[in-house]
């Protein structure tokens, strides 16, 4: 089966760096996704990274490393805006269709 | 475009009722998948459909089903709903593939008392 796993809490203050790990297993691995949900929201998609290497999106940053089984989300800047829970997921299967939610990690960013 | 679409926002049913929840992707897409969302498990698969057939399937009972309709819009439903069927249920939409970015509904917020 599929496993991930991420910390359950991380507390900063703004305009802190935060980095939330994740580490995967999992089989006919595709990419790593991460989504950020607000209390009482919908998840929303921030960043995708199929191939190692950094992907840069303004405030927030991706990671893989495939050969690790390791990624990371990179949220820079902190604003209180970004109090919310954080999803990392791996993509897998045949056609990469199949999508597995890690735990998620609650960023809690403080004045 | 309009985004995910679920109906009801909202539901209060009663241990042994069953209960359908509906979702419309966003136009042009053809894979929705169904997730449980619930304080101590995270976000847990369902299943994904694509063009009118299941394609994939978590690990919960056969009292949880689903079907998709020739427009994309799927619907779930639970039958003899237990207490522990409380969650938020979330659908997703994703584009052609289904292996590309997905897009998530708003949730339906089932509380079974």
């Amino acid at each position: 089966g599929q496993s991930l796993e991420q910390p359950s809490e991380v507390t900063a203050v703004e305009g802190a760096i935060v980095q939330i790990n994740c580490t995967y297993q999992t089989s006919g691995f595709y990419g790593l996704s991460w989504y950020q949900q607000h209390d009482g929201g919908a998840p929303t998609f921030l960043s995708y990274n199929a191939l190692d290497g950094l992907e840069e999106t303004g405030r927030f940053s991706s990671f893989l490393s495939r050969s690790d089984s390791y990624g990371y989300l990179l949220l820079q800047e902190l604003q209180m805006k970004d109090s919310a829970s954080y999803f990392c997921a791996v993509r897998f299967g045949a056609a990469g269709n199949k999508l597995t939610f890690g735990g998620g990690t609650r960023v809690l960013v403080k004045p | 475009k309009a985004g995910v679409t679920q109906t009801p926002r909202y539901l209060i049913k009663t241990r042994g009722q069953q209960v359908t929840l509906s979702c419309s992707p966003i136009s042009g897409h053809r894979s929705v998948s169904w997730y449980q969302q619930t304080p101590g498990q995270g976000l847990q698969f369902l299943f994904e459909y694509f063009s009118e057939t299941q394609r994939n399937k978590g690990n919960f009972p056969g009292r949880f089903s689903g079907r998709q309709f020739s427009n994309s819009r799927s619907e779930m439903n639970v039958s003899t709903l237990e207490l522990g069927d409380s969650a938020l249920y979330l659908c997703a939409s994703s584009g052609q593939g289904g292996n590309t970015e997905a897009f998530f509904g708003q949730g339906t917020r089932l509380t079974v008392v």
